[in-house]
C-alpha cells in the first residue's frame, strides 16, 4: 500500500528564516512519481515539483529547494530566507502502480513579518 | 487556455438531495480525476478516468457517481446528500505520457450539507 507521511502539522517560522517541509513516504513500486504542491489562503493549489523515482538529483529553484533520498524514502522540501507570502498549507503526494495519487495530510506553514 | 475549471463555487444543499459538480478542461488531458479535502486530512481520491468512456474508483467512492462521455468533462454527482459529505472538492487533469504527468487542479467547489 502506499502511503504518504507529513508529520509536521504546523510550522511557524520569523521572515527570512530557512523552513524545511518534511515528507516521508512508502511504496512497494519501483517507479514512482512525488509532487510537491502549494494551497495558500485563497484556497487554490499550485504545483511545485513532480520527481521521479529514478532522478535523485536534488533540485534549486529559487528560494526552494527538494532532496530527495531514496533510501530513507523521503522527499523534503527546503525554503530559504522565508517570505510572508510563503505561508500556506503544502502538500506531498506520491503516484504508484497506476494513476492513483495519495496525498499527505499537509503541512500549514506560517511565516511572522 | 482556461484551464480546469469547476462550477459552482459554493453550494449548500439539504440532507438527500442529489446535485452535480461541473469539471471541465480545455487542455486535451486524458486523465481526470475527483478529490475530496477535508480538515487535517489531505486531498483523498474518489474517483477517476484515464480517458473518455473509462472510469474507475479511488479511496473515497462511496455516495458519488462519475461519468466521461467526452474528453472534456468529468461530471461528480452526489446521488443523496448526506452532511459526511461537506467538504470542498477538487478536480484535476494531466496528460497520459509518464514525463507530464502533473495534474491540473481546478479551484475547488466548497460543498455544505445540512
Amino acid at each position: 500500500a502506499q502511503k504518504v507521511t507529513q508529520a509536521q502539522t504546523e510550522i511557524s517560522v520569523v521572515e527570512k528564516e530557512d523552513v524545511t517541509l518534511d515528507c516521508v513516504y512508502e511504496t512497494r513500486d519501483t517507479t514512482y512519481y512525488l509532487f510537491w504542491y502549494k494551497q495558500p489562503p485563497s484556497g487554490e493549489l499550485v504545483f511545485l515539483i513532480r520527481r521521479n523515482s529514478f532522478d535523485e538529483q536534488n533540485e534549486i529553484s529559487g528560494r526552494y529547494s527538494w532532496n530527495f533520498q531514496k533510501s530513507t524514502s523521503s522527499f523534503n522540501f527546503t525554503i530559504t530566507a522565508s517570505q510572508v507570502v510563503d505561508s500556506a498549507v503544502y502538500f506531498c503526494a506520491l503516484r504508484a502502480g497506476g494513476f492513483k495519487t495519495i496525498f499527505g495530510a499537509g503541512t500549514r506553514l506560517f511565516v511572522k513579518a | 487556455n482556461a484551464g480546469v475549471t469547476q462550477t459552482p463555487k459554493f453550494q449548500v444543499l439539504k440532507t438527500g438531495q442529489s446535485m452535480t459538480l461541473q469539471c471541465a478542461q480545455d487542455m486535451n488531458h486524458e486523465y481526470m480525476s475527483w478529490y475530496r479535502q477535508d480538515p487535517g486530512m489531505g486531498l483523498r481520491l474518489i474517483h477517476y478516468s484515464v480517458g473518455a468512456g473509462i472510469t474507475d474508483q479511488g479511496e473515497v467512492p462511496n455516495g458519488y457517481n462519475v461519468s466521461r462521455s467526452t474528453t472534456e468533462d468529468f461530471p461528480l454527482r452526489l446521488l443523496s446528500a448526506a452532511p459526511s459529505q461537506t467538504s470542498v472538492y477538487f478536480c484535476a487533469s494531466s496528460y497520459r505520457q509518464w514525463d507530464q504527468e502533473t495534474q491540473y487542479f481546478g479551484p475547488g467547489t466548497r460543498l455544505l450539507v445540512l
